[in-house]
């Protein structure tokens, strides 16, 4: 069966740390998303990209970057873990399906900045 | 911009009790998604609604789009303990139906 799957699903790091949480489905899906959830945020979007070697800017993607080098994998990088990154990040893709498309979610990364 | 309000935030029920909860913007939508999210999981598609007044039925969980195209309505019957979750609605950006915009959830905890 297709899935998506994220890893690793815990992770505890330092400030100022170097960290990539890794994104990978085989839905072969073109579109990828990450998200992080915050208590009384909801879901907010950090980077996408609609194919391979295509990425973009979310409502909050300072100190995230990403990178798309096939269709597959998505990692989302934080280039100096702060405190304010802790949160649980969700990975998501979609089919492009020419109407609204409907996203599957993998299980989330719980990310502690210590 | 978008926004999508949900109510309520929060919701604590008996189980076998019905649950309501809504979904209204100021914009108007042309689908409508409900999703369940399950502690410790990622969010999951439990219905979607392409057209204004569809009501789609899913088991015990019943939504509607609403006739204005700016509201949708989630109802569960008879709840259970595994009804537990944060329910989110979404819609597609405007600018790009790709992406999707979110609510901000209604967290619903069952005593069983």
């Amino acid at each position: 069966d297709a899935e998506i799957t994220q890893s690793p699903r815990h992770k505890i790091t330092e400030t100022g740390r170097q960290v990539t949480l890794a994104c990978h489905q085989t839905w072969n899906h073109n579109n990828m998303f990450w998200y992080r959830q915050d208590l009384g945020h909801g879901l907010r979007l950090i980077h996408y990209s609609y194919g391979v070697q295509d990425t973009n800017k979310g409502e909050v993607s300072d100190g995230y970057s990403v990178s798309r080098s096939n269709t597959e994998d998505l990692p989302l990088t934080l280039e100096s873990a702060a405190s304010s990154q802790t949160s649980v990040y969700f990975c998501a893709s979609s089919a492009t399906s020419g109407g609204t498309d409907t996203q599957y979610f993998g299980p989330g990364t719980r990310l502690t900045v210590l | 911009g978008q926004q999508l309000n949900q109510s309520p935030q929060s919701m604590f029920i008996q189980e076998g009790e019905d649950v309501s909860m809504n979904c209204t913007s100021s914009s108007i939508f042309n689908t409508w998604l409900w999703y369940k999210q399950d502690p410790g999981e990622g969010p999951v598609l439990l219905i979607a609604l392409y057209k204004a007044g569809e009501l789609t039925s899913n088991g015990r969980l019943t939504a509607q789009f609403g006739i204005t195209r700016k509201d949708s309505f989630l109802n569960i019957s008879a709840s259970i303990p595994s009804d537990v979750g944060i329910y989110f609605c979404a819609g597609p950006n405007a600018g790009n139906n790709r992406k999707l915009i979110w609510g901000l959830g209604t967290s619903l905890a069952v005593n069983p």
